[in-house]
């Protein structure tokens, strides 16, 4: 069965310092890949997602993601943080009929610091 | 587009309660999901319809939960003889087929449910 590896429980990052958070998946095939952000208070809202072709995808808010089949590795990027990415951060792939079972990882919490 | 949205926001029950939660798509959107989401863990997917059609259900859903889509728009997440386990944030998401953004869903605030 399909599942999300996300080995960081917290991160803190300083204000305008680079950000990687790590994703690991388990699935035989290609995968349907997705990133998602839930701010406090807030539905999930999608960063970005992959389903085939160029490895780095661009998302929204300056996140991008590379697909690395030979690590089973979606990291999620961005070159500078801002203080209002401080959140919760989720890793999903799509599962069952159709993909359209999300499973996601149990999530990384971003802190930014000053 | 107005968003997914969710009613109530916030529910306090007691144990043995019963209660339902509604979930309004993304208008356009033919598909409907709902995940359970406890704290400290990712939302973990209870079931999915597409129009109608309920087409793949957890086995997280137990008998006691109950979810239905009449008329293919809103949807309704029904909990019966609520235990302290279900205490839990409920999302919904929505989608649309025959897109190329058709494995994108769109998730609501959610309801965050209390069983006392």
């Amino acid at each position: 069965a399909q599942s999300v590896t996300q080995p960081d429980i917290h991160i803190t990052v300083s204000e305008g310092a680079s950000l990687e958070l790590r994703c690991n998946y388990s699935y035989g095939a290609t995968p349907y890949l997705f990133w998602y952000v839930q701010s406090p208070g807030q539905g999930l809202q999608l960063l970005l997602k992959y389903f085939s072709g160029d490895t780095l995808v661009q998302g929204i808010k300056g996140f991008e993601a590379e697909f690395k089949r030979s690590q089973s590795s979606f990291n999620l990027r961005k070159p500078s943080v801002h203080w209002s990415d401080a959140a919760e951060y989720f890793c999903a792939v799509g599962a069952g009929k159709g993909f359209q079972k999300l499973v996601f990882g149990t999530g990384t919490r971003l802190l930014v610091s000053p | 587009d107005t968003g997914v949205s969710q009613n109530p926001r916030h529910k306090i029950t007691k144990r043995g309660q019963n209660v339902t939660f509604r979930c309004d798509p993304i208008s356009e959107h033919n598909r409907l999901y709902w995940y359970r989401q406890t704290l400290g863990q990712g939302p973990e997917f209870l079931t999915y319809f597409q129009n109608e059609a309920q087409l793949e259900k957890s086995r997280l859903l137990s008998d006691r939960f109950s979810a239905e889509r009449p008329k293919g728009s809103f949807s309704t997440l029904e909990i019966q003889r609520t235990e302290q386990g279900d205490s839990a944030m409920y999302l919904c998401a929505s989608s649309s087929t025959g897109t190329k953004n058709s494995y994108e869903q769109y998730f609501g605030p959610g309801t965050r449910l209390t069983v006392t």
